[in-house]
Formats: C-alpha cells, structure tokens, sequence
C-alpha cells in the first residue's frame, strides 16, 4: 500500500464552484502534512501547513481527519488561476524527520 | 530572495555521459533533498542530506551519487546516463529537524538522455 494516496482527477469545475479533495495516509503515527500546489512542468510550492485544528487561508480550508487517517484541502470561489495539480505530503516524524511521502497529485481544472 | 536555486535549468546528455546537478539554498537549512518526477508519478527520493557531511538514500538512489558540498550546497551527480534517467529533478531543503517544517523547491532541472 502507498503511503500517501490520492485521486489523480481530473476535476473540472466551473468557476465560481466550490471543490475538494481528499488524500489518505497510511501511517496511523504522522504528525506532519501540508497541500503543496504544482503548475504544469514547474517546482511544487508549499499551498498551506495542515493542523489538528485545521486552517483556513483566504479561500482555502485544509482538514485533518485522523481517525480516517485523511487530510482535505477545500478550495471556494474557484478562480481559473486555480487551475493546477494539488499535491499532498506526509511527514511521519517517527525516527526519520526527513522522510516526507508525496501524493501523486489531483488535477484541478477550472472552467470559465 | 533567492530560496532554493539549480542548475542548469535544461540540459541534453548522450548515454554513457556524465554530469553533476548544483543546488544551494540560502535559507540556511539543514536538510536538503533530491527527487525525480516522472510523468503521472509523484515525486521520488533519490538521496538527502539530514545535515553538513551526512548523506543517505532515498527511495531512488542507483545512478546517482551525491555531495553535502557545505551547508548551502547540495550536488547531484550521474556518472554514467541512461534514458531511464531522463527526468525533471527537484531539489529542495527544510528545516526538518522535528518534522513539522515544509519543504522548499528549486526551480527543476529537465534532464533529457538520448
């Protein structure tokens, strides 16, 4: 099993739409997660931290569900710049800190 | 305010050849990391380095080798080049001594072995 899984999407949403998306870890003990956006061919680039409480910037809204072991990235007012791949990362933090799982990453594809 | 920085940006090898990938932070970092990222995969480890003299691998290391220059400094090296290593390689760094710190990317070094 992967340790860091998602739906690779697409998902094409109209603009204006609200949209979200789940990731599944499998390491019961991680402590560490974040939503990471990636625009075709360029570098990832950190999006957001995801805490226990879960946070909100601007128009995103991360979660942490740990019983399900998942995180959600919550994206509202989709604009066309939104448009991009969303990656999610998983830090276990047991033993190894420089051990950070990657996501294959969902496709957002935002429609005018 | 630089961040993470690599080079080159492109570059084209014959199999056989060799070549060493550069990247420097100046965040001053810990850690630093390689990754490749194929077409419809995720990013793969290839080896970082938890601190100044200490390397490791990751997920993806035969071929490659590596050098923890200095703090700033992390090389990537391919010794001999295969097609299987035609890529996008990302460095990164992080202050990752608990974990809890995100990691930074360079901006990519596509990497085409004909």
């Amino acid at each position: 099993r992967k340790e860091v899984e998602q739906d690779p999407g697409p998902f094409n949403v109209p603009e204006g739409a609200t949209v979200a998306f789940n990731c599944t870890y499998s390491n019961s003990a991680s402590q560490s997660f974040f939503w990471y956006r990636q625009d075709c061919r360029k570098e990832p680039k950190l999006l957001m931290s995801v805490y226990s409480s879960g946070n909100e910037d601007g128009r995103f809204t991360a979660q942490l569900n740990r019983a399900s072991q998942y995180i959600s990235l919550l994206i509202r007012d989709s604009k066309l710049s939104d448009s991009a791949t969303y990656l999610c990362v998983v830090n276990p933090k047991t033993g190894n800190f420089n051990k950070f799982y990657f996501g294959s990453g969902t496709k957002l594809n935002v429609k005018p | 305010n630089a961040g993470v920085t690599q080079t080159p940006k492109f570059q084209v090898l014959k199999t056989g050849q060799s070549m060493t990938l550069q990247c420097a932070q100046d965040m001053n970092h810990n850690s630093m990391y390689w990754y490749r990222q194929d077409p419809g995969m995720g990013l793969r480890l290839i080896y970082y380095s938890a601190s100044e003299g200490t390397t490791d691998k990751g997920e993806v290391p035969n071929g490659y080798n590596v050098s923890r220059l200095n703090k700033r400094e992390f090389s990537l090296r391919l010794e001999s080049a295969a097609p299987s290593q035609t890529s996008v390689y990302f460095c990164a760094s992080s202050e990752a001594r608990a974990g809890n710190q995100p990691q930074h990317f360079g901006d990519g070094t596509r990497l085409s072995i004909l």
